[in-house]
């Protein structure tokens, strides 16, 4: 699986939009961009995925862009709720193992 | 719908000493994760199961840690012996096979002192 680089950390305001960037410069033709998510004492959740197009569900915007080499993650308008650690992950759909990097530890900021 | 559950939420426990972590995955899935994650640090698989054989678990000490899924259910982590560096986060998850999306337990922290 393609290795994917985040910053370490980052702050938002809440209520503004928290986006998140993942570089991922070795992804291949047929490996998706995955997000998960991990709040304090509790396992990683999945967020959202997307190959090429850019998707958005109830949780998130994910920005894929044009050449794959990178992403980013939106969270629309951040609530408190939202501090965690944000892990991007590249792999094959078919592929049942994620590969965890160290992910950017989010801090949302009354 | 129950998540996957894992027990005990907390172990302490004297190196040397054995130990072990029990995880009831969500119904119907297939595939079962035990992931390891140090503080500060991603989940690292140890072992993954589809239905009750163990397809991936080249990361896994073989010397001291083994696992077991009767019946493609249910599946128990264990350590014997443990040692100080094995305290960390025990993570188990799951997903139905080819799913896009793997659950995840809340976790077993284990400290060895």
């Amino acid at each position: 699986d393609a290795k994917t680089t985040q910053p370490p950390s980052m702050d938002c305001a809440e209520g503004r939009a928290a986006n998140l960037p993942c570089n991922h410069s070795t992804i291949s033709g047929n490996e998706y961009v995955y997000w998960y998510r991990q709040i304090h004492s509790q396992g990683p959740q999945y967020i959202i995925h997307g190959l090429k197009n850019n998707e958005t569900n109830e949780m998130a915007s994910l920005i894929i862009t044009e050449d794959r080499k990178s992403s980013t993650l939106i969270l629309p308008h951040a609530t408190l709720r939202d501090t965690a650690v944000y892990y991007c992950i590249v792999k094959d759909f078919g592929n049942e193992k994620l590969t965890f990097g160290t992910g950017t530890r989010l801090t949302i900021i009354p | 719908e129950a998540g996957v559950v894992q027990s005990p939420r907390y172990k302490i426990i004297e190196k040397k000493q054995p130990v072990a972590f029990w995880c009831n995955p969500i119904s119907g899935h297939n595939t079962l994760y035990w992931y390891l994650q140090n503080l500060g640090q991603g989940p690292e698989l140890l072992i993954r199961y589809e239905n009750e054989e163990a397809v991936d678990d080249s990361q896994l000490p073989k010397d001291r840690f083994s696992a077991e899924r009767l019946k493609g259910v249910d599946s128990t982590l264990k350590i014997q012996p443990a040692e100080l560096g094995d305290s960390a986060v025990y993570l188990c998850a799951s997903s139905l096979y080819g799913a896009t999306e793997a659950f995840f337990g809340q976790g077993t922290r284990l400290t060895v002192v």
